[in-house]
C-alpha cells in the first residue's frame, strides 16, 4: 500500500495524559499536512512542514500541541495534558511540491475521557 | 482570506435522481476549488478540481462541477445518484499563497434511498 498511513487508527485516553500519533506520507512527497476534524465539521488546518520545516501552525495549535517532520519522512503530532476538547479525527496528508492534490490517510480518532 | 460555504447539511435524493449539493466561495485571487468525498471509516477523497483551466470539471464515479465566477458558485451535480454515494462531501477551496493548503467547508450529507 503506497498511500498516506496513520497510527494509530484510534486512541482513547484520560485527560491530562499525553499523546502521540505518526503519519507516514507518500513516499517523496516533500509537503505534510496535518488537520483536525470534529464531529459534524469539516477538516481544519493545524499545521504544514515541507521537507523538515514547519512552514506555518494554525492559532489552533496551542502550546499543548507540538509536531515533528525529523528527516523530512514520517511526522508525529503530540498533544500534552489532553482535554475533552482535543477529542476529534486528526488527518494526515501529503503532496509532492507543486502538486494540485493532496493525499489523505484514515485519520487517527482521538477520544479524550 | 478564501472561504466556503456549503449551503445544505443534509440532502436526501432517490437512487436514479439526480444530485446537487450547492457550495459558494469566497477568495480575493483565482481559486482553486474541490470537492472530495468521504465514506465512513475511509479518508478524504478527492472528487474533482478546478484549477483555471475548464469551467466544467468531469470527476470520479460520474460527478461534476461548474465553476461560475459571476455566481462565486461551484455546485456538485451527478445525473443519477446511486446507493454508493451516500457520503459526506465537502467543497474546498485552497488557500491563494499555497494550493496545496485547504480550506474546508462545513460538509453535506447525502443519503440515497432505495
Amino acid at each position: 500500500d503506497t498511500g498516506v498511513s496513520q497510527d494509530p487508527r484510534h486512541k482513547i485516553t484520560k485527560r491530562g495524559q499525553n499523546v502521540t500519533f505518526r503519519c507516514d506520507p507518500i513516499s517523496e512527497h516533500n509537503r505534510l499536512y496535518w488537520y483536525r476534524q470534529t464531529l459534524g465539521q469539516g477538516p481544519e488546518f493545524l499545521t504544514y512542514f515541507q521537507n523538515e520545516a514547519q512552514l506555518e501552525k494554525s492559532r489552533l495549535l496551542s502550546d499543548r500541541f507540538s509536531a515533528e517532520r525529523p528527516k523530512g519522512s514520517f511526522s508525529t503530532l503530540e498533544i500534552q495534558r489532553t482535554e475533552q476538547g482535543d477529542s476529534a479525527m486528526y488527518l494526515c496528508a501529503s503532496s509532492p511540491i507543486g502538486g494540485t492534490e493532496a493525499f489523505f490517510g484514515q485519520g487517527t480518532r482521538l477520544t479524550v475521557v | 482570506a478564501q472561504s466556503v460555504t456549503q449551503l445544505d447539511s443534509h440532502v436526501s435524493v432517490s437512487e436514479g435522481t439526480p444530485v446537487l449539493l450547492r457550495c459558494n466561495y469566497s477568495s480575493s485571487y483565482s481559486p482553486s476549488l474541490f470537492w472530495y468525498v468521504q465514506h465512513p471509516n475511509k479518508g478524504l477523497q478527492l472528487l474533482l478540481k478546478y484549477t483555471s483551466a475548464a469551467t466544467l470539471v468531469k470527476g470520479i464515479n460520474g460527478f461534476e462541477a461548474e465553476f461560475k465566477k459571476s455566481e462565486t458558485s461551484f455546485h456538485l451535480t451527478k445525473p443519477s445518484a446511486h446507493m454508493s454515494d451516500a457520503a459526506e462531501y465537502f467543497c474546498v477551496v485552497s488557500a491563494w499563497y499555497n494550493t496545496d493548503k485547504l480550506i474546508f467547508g462545513t460538509g453535506t450529507r447525502l443519503q440515497v434511498f432505495p
